[in-house]
């Protein structure tokens, strides 16, 4: 079975802090893919990342940055000198093509910025 | 890009009454499509898979006779929830694999539809 772990509920940082929010996964298959995906209040999920069980290299995007590691089954994501708007919640995917596809997500962690 | 048009975006209903949802692939052929589920402060959890043409796959523990999915088209899945009830008051989101073949991984979320069973 598949499974996403999100062990961080809600992480609140200051304005300009740096914030590290973790993934954990579980699965058997040999190829897949992990996202990160936000969710604002208006409850609409944004597409952060896609990366597949091939490409363990890190990512930079801006004040993102994302650390795939395959030794610890996890997926962790950066954000740099946070900011108000990043205040969402942040979700954690994996989906395989052994599982059909299915896009599996993890708890989520609810990120709080403040001035 | 990949667009998906779901409406309503929120709906409120009364106890007993069934309400209809509907996603729509704007730009893209959506052979698969999936449904899920989020109560509020929790994680979206997946109700089932719609495949055009097919019966949906339902997960573990979905009332497959409550929550009817029809997926006609490549472009159109819905999902209707029958003879409603409060605590199926909800926040209902769909995805489409904006892709093709079976190695690709890319999906397009609708914006959600916040139901609320009076």
């Amino acid at each position: 079975a598949q499974k996403v772990t999100q062990a961080q509920t809600e992480i609140s940082v200051v304005e300009k802090e740096d914030v590290t929010l973790d993934c954990v996964y579980e699965t058997r298959d040999t190829t897949y893919y992990l996202f990160w995906y936000k969710q604002p209040p208006s409850g609409e999920l944004v597409f952060l990342i896609r990366r597949n069980s091939f490409d363990e290299q890190n990512e930079i995007s801006g004040r993102y940055s994302w650390n795939f590691q395959k030794s610890t089954s996890s997926f962790n994501f950066t954000i740099t000198a946070s900011q108000v708007v990043d205040s969402a919640v942040y979700f954690c995917a994996l989906s395989s093509y052994n599982q059909g596809g299915k896009l599996i997500f993890g708890q989520g962690t609810e990120l709080s910025v403040k001035p | 890009g990949a667009v998906v048009s779901q409406h309503p975006s929120w709906v409120i209903c009364k106890s007993g009454t069934s309400v209809k949802i509907e996603c729509r692939s704007l730009d893209f052929q959506a052979t698969t499509m999936f449904w899920y589920r989020q109560f509020p402060k929790q994680s979206l959890m997946l109700m089932a898979t719609s495949n055009e043409g097919s019966k949906a796959t339902y997960e573990q523990g979905v009332e497959k006779d409550k929550f009817l999915i029809n997926h006609a088209s490549l472009t159109l899945s819905t999902l209707t929830v029958t003879s409603a009830h409060p605590e199926d008051s909800s926040f209902y989101i769909c995805s489409a694999r904006d892709g093709q073949g079976a190695q690709y991984y890319g999906y397009t979320f609708g914006s959600g539809t916040r139901l609320t069973v009076v």
